[in-house]
């Protein structure tokens, strides 16, 4: 029973354009969301989050997007740089009194071409 | 760097001996979570804690694995009897105070432990 799921194992795309990796969750409950990236042999590291109070938060080059009532969430990266190319994982937290836990998607490797 | 350690980075065990994994959070948080990652999966959560306390434990498996936060020391993270199933690595995260809502888990480098 996958409560976040990342669709696209993959994703390639030009230097320069936009990198769009998607994700989906079927727990209501889940009211706050990371997204994390991961190079080979290195642990997770948090790029960007979003309370479920908001629709979008963005840092820089990074934007997430959240959309309740479809329960999805996006992460749009642009413009897509080489160093880019990492794992991407989307993660969700149940409300505070209700768990600390963070379920995670099965992760998108995103492929960005010089 | 005072990020979240983790060792050793590789371990090695055969069959029935066991493994013991070590993580030592940001300087300052109190609180610890254990993730497991699976060839080709995303991170499955194991178990959380705090100094001396286990919060929740609700994705540990129910034989061999055990886990704490002692007073003093890193949190350790133990496998007995190892199986080949347990080849994973093994990632520990810590955060401040309670995750979830605004609260942020920080990652590890991971362990990656390989069960012959």
């Amino acid at each position: 029973d996958q409560q976040v799921k990342q669709n696209s194992p993959s994703l390639s795309v030009q230097e320069g354009r936009i990198s769009i990796l998607n994700c989906d969750y079927t727990n209501s409950m889940f009211d706050y969301f990371l997204w994390y990236k991961k190079y080979p042999a290195e642990g997770p590291t948090f790029l960007i989050s979003i309370s479920s109070i908001k629709d979008k938060n963005e840092d820089g080059r990074f934007t997430v997007f959240l959309n309740k009532s479809a329960k999805h969430l996006s992460l749009h990266i642009v413009p897509s740089q080489p160093g880019d190319s990492a794992v991407y994982f989307c993660a969700a937290s149940p409300p505070r009194n209700a768990g600390n836990m963070l379920t995670f998607g099965g992760g998108t490797r995103l492929m960005v071409k010089p | 760097n005072a990020g979240v350690m983790q060792n050793p980075r590789h371990l090695v065990r055969r069959r029935g001996q066991e493994a013991r994994l070590r993580c030592s959070p940001v300087k300052g948080h109190s609180h610890v979570y254990w993730y497991r990652q699976l060839p080709e999966e995303g991170l499955k959560f194991m178990v959380y804690l705090q100094k001396e306390n286990i919060i929740d434990e609700s994705g540990m498996p129910k034989e061999r694995f055990s886990a704490e936060f002692p007073k003093e020391g890193p949190s350790i993270l133990r496998i007995q009897q190892v199986v080949r199933g347990d080849s994973a690595a093994y990632f520990c995260a810590s955060s401040p105070r309670k995750g979830g809502g605004t609260d942020t888990q920080y990652f590890g480098p991971g362990t990656r432990l390989t069960v012959l």
